[in-house]
């Protein structure tokens, strides 16, 4: 069965600063990867997402994650925090199934500090 | 487009009692999902659906039951409320690309906090 893990309940860091939000996976295949953000009261956003290719993926709101096969990790960064980026973040993996299920990570806070 | 739309937004069950969790989408998605989020724990995944009819079991189906009698709604159904059913409940939909395969991005509705006493 496939996995992720979020290893960090809680991130803060400075306004301005570079943050990084980790994730480590386990699947039996290729891995389909996925960050989703979650604002207070409201559902989860679709961030961005790893298929194939560059191991490097841009996303919204100035996101990128990084791939990285040999330490199967897919960790959330971004160069410069704001105040409105804190909020919960998850990490997915897709299911193999047709109906392209979701696996999620327990979810990190992050909190952005003016 | 009203996207994913939950109702109610918030419930409070006792022990016992039966409820139904409304959840519609107006983009002509084929898949829906029902999530429960319990704290430090993620999301589960309770039922799926992948057209109207056509329904299957998650990863924590026990307690509930769902329906898709239409594209549009996918109502996510408690018999017998159980406080372990405390929770707050997301429904999600995804449309298929051009293959017939449904993309990767998930969109959700904004949840349905459930409390059991």
């Amino acid at each position: 069965a496939q996995s992720v893990a979020q290893p960090e309940d809680q991130v803060n860091v400075a306004e301005g600063n570079p943050l990084t939000v980790k994730c480590t996976y386990s699947v039996s295949g290729n891995p389909y990867l996925f960050w989703y953000v979650q604002y207070p009261n409201r559902g989860l956003q679709f961030l961005l997402k790893y298929i194939t290719g560059d191991n490097l993926v841009k996303g919204s709101y100035g996101f990128e994650a990084e791939f990285n096969k040999s330490q199967t990790s897919f960790h959330l960064k971004k160069p410069s925090a704001l105040v409105s980026d804190s909020a919960l973040y998850f990490c997915a993996v897709r299911d193999g199934g047709s109906a392209r299920q979701l696996t999620f990570g327990s979810g990190t806070q992050l909190t952005v500090l003016p | 487009n009203a996207g994913v739309t939950q109702t109610p937004k918030f419930r409070i069950l006792k022990i016992g009692q039966s409820m139904t969790l409304q959840c519609a989408q107006d983009m002509n998605h084929n898949y829906m999902y029902w999530y429960r989020q319990d704290p430090g724990m993620g999301l589960k995944l309770i039922y799926y659906s992948v057209g109207a009819g056509i329904t299957d079991k998650g990863e924590v189906p026990n307690g509930y039951n769902v329906s898709r009698s239409t594209t549009e709604d996918f109502p996510l159904r408690l018999e017998l409320a159980a406080p372990s059913q405390t929770s707050v409940y997301f429904c999600a939909s995804n449309r298929p690309g051009t293959s017939g395969i449904p993309t990767d991005t998930q969109y959700f509705g904004p949840g349905t906090r459930l409390t059991v006493l």
